[in-house]
């Protein structure tokens, strides 16, 4: 079946405008994960959603970060107000996920985003 | 906090080489140790979860292992090939949610 997608795979913005990521996570997965890859730095995580559970948003650098899920599906993650700090890699990663249990995340191909 | 620190940063090596990489966290207290692969311009490749239980996982050419003690675990790739030229990361996963990742290991395999 299909994978993880995200939307758009590359974004170019200017400092100061707001951008929106799209994840898509694999039909039937409960739990979906934001992380950040920044040049020559490993993955940070971000924001994690499980059902409908609050989400852990324990990774976000700042308020300008912010990210949505609707029910167990697609999900947005915003930056408002962009510094070029902010530029990197954005991955989703979904997984089935049961009470107490630690499944294996399958991730998208990511979105590059450049703040000049 | 914990922190993952993966050993060699970059590897060059021929093919047909034996390889290990090393990964090493500071907080024994896992659930699991995920390695993935990750190439240029694409998500990253699950290759091997192992589960806090288990000593080493092995998937065709790959093999991993795990002491939770001591907080390492080492990827090994027999006969590498060119095909393998990636970038490799472990990532120990404290509960059941988020992955904290290591920097990763850069390996390059030449005919």
């Amino acid at each position: 079946g299909a994978g993880v997608s995200q939307s758009p795979s590359n974004k170019v913005t200017e400092k100061g405008k707001d951008v929106e990521l799209r994840c898509d996570p694999i039909s039937g997965h409960t739990a979906l994960y934001w992380y950040r890859q920044r040049l020559g730095q490993g993955l940070e995580f971000l924001i994690y959603f499980q059902g409908n559970s609050a989400p852990d948003k324990s990774g976000l650098p700042s308020d300008r970060f912010s990210a949505e899920r609707t029910g167990e599906s697609v999900s947005t993650l915003t930056i408002q107000r962009t510094q070029q700090e902010d530029s990197a890699v954005y991955l989703c990663a979904s997984s089935f996920s049961l009470a107490g249990t630690s499944p294996t995340q399958y991730f998208g191909p990511g979105t590059r985003l450049l703040v000049l | 906090k914990q922190e993952v620190t993966q050993i060699p940063a970059a590897l060059s090596v021929p093919e047909g080489e034996n390889l290990v990489l090393n990964c090493s966290f500071t907080d024994s207290a896992i659930y699991n140790l995920q390695w993935f692969r990750q190439d240029p311009g694409k998500g990253l490749t699950s290759l091997l979860l192992i589960q806090s239980s288990q000593r080493e996982q092995t998937s065709g050419r790959l093999n991993a292992s795990l002491d939770k003690s001591s907080g390492r675990s080492t990827l090994y790739i027999a006969a590498s090939q060119p095909g393998d030229s990636a970038t490799y990361l472990c990532a120990v996963i404290p509960g059941t949610d988020k992955l904290i990742f290591g920097t990763g290991t850069r390996l390059q395999v030449f005919p």
